[in-house]
């Protein structure tokens, strides 16, 4: 089964403070994507990677930044936090030998004071 | 402009009855398409998918969705609801032959329980 981890579950952060969001995905999978979720309005890209230290620009990346450095990890960044990014954020990975079916992780729930 | 629509934003059904969710997108090609759930407090889980050939896909937990091209619609089924489907439901889209690997989703549809 393929299985996708985020470091946290639950964060609280103050506006301001740099805070990173990690994601790790055991399949060997080529890409990898970070969406934010938040009621009513779904899911929204924020960035993507298909390769290690490639990234591409999702629908809102305003405000994040990511870094993939190895193939299985994909960080999400976020350089100054702020009240609006309060929100549920979601890791997936995917592979064009599955038709890029993707498999998420078990979200982060980040509070910005 | 090219999207995912779920119509039904909160649908209530009592335990044993049966279930459909609407899904409708609107592009040019028929996308890869695609049914997830997500339970309070949890990622998305992968229900079922549909690339190409038989309309009628099943999927986990016993849900089956069918394609219709003429109406570009991919709507879930269940026949027979049990307490623990109660949660959040997404249909997404992929589309072929395209640069954009990512998934477009609709805004979801939240199903309810009664017993």
């Amino acid at each position: 089964d393929v299985k996708v981890t985020q470091s946290s579950r639950y964060l609280v952060k103050r506006t301001g403070e740099k805070v990173f969001l990690e994601c790790v995905q055991d399949m060997d999978h080529e890409n990898m994507f970070w969406y934010r979720q938040d009621p009513g309005l779904g899911l929204r890209l924020i960035y993507f990677s298909y390769d290690v230290k490639m990234k591409e620009k999702g629908d809102i990346p305003e405000g994040y930044s990511v870094s993939r450095e190895k193939k299985e990890r994909f960080s999400l960044i976020l350089e100054s936090a702020s009240t609006n990014q309060t929100s549920m954020y979601l890791c997936a990975s995917s592979s064009p030998i599955y038709k890029e079916t993707q498999y998420f992780g078990p979200g982060t729930r980040l509070l910005v004071l | 402009a090219q999207s995912v629509t779920q119509p039904d934003i909160h649908i209530t059904v009592s335990e044993g009855a049966s279930l459909e969710l609407r899904c409708n997108y609107s592009y040019g090609a028929t996308p890869y398409l695609f049914w997830y759930v997500q339970s309070p407090g949890q990622g998305l889980q992968l229900l079922l998918k549909y690339f190409s050939g038989d309309t009628l896909v099943q999927g986990i937990k016993g849900f089956e969705a069918e394609f219709k091209r003429s109406q570009s619609s991919f709507n879930l089924r269940k026949p027979s609801v049990h307490w623990s489907d109660a949660a959040e439901y997404f249909c997404a889209v992929r589309l072929r032959d395209t640069g954009r690997r990512a998934l477009t989703f609709g805004s979801g549809t939240r199903l309810q329980v009664q017993p």
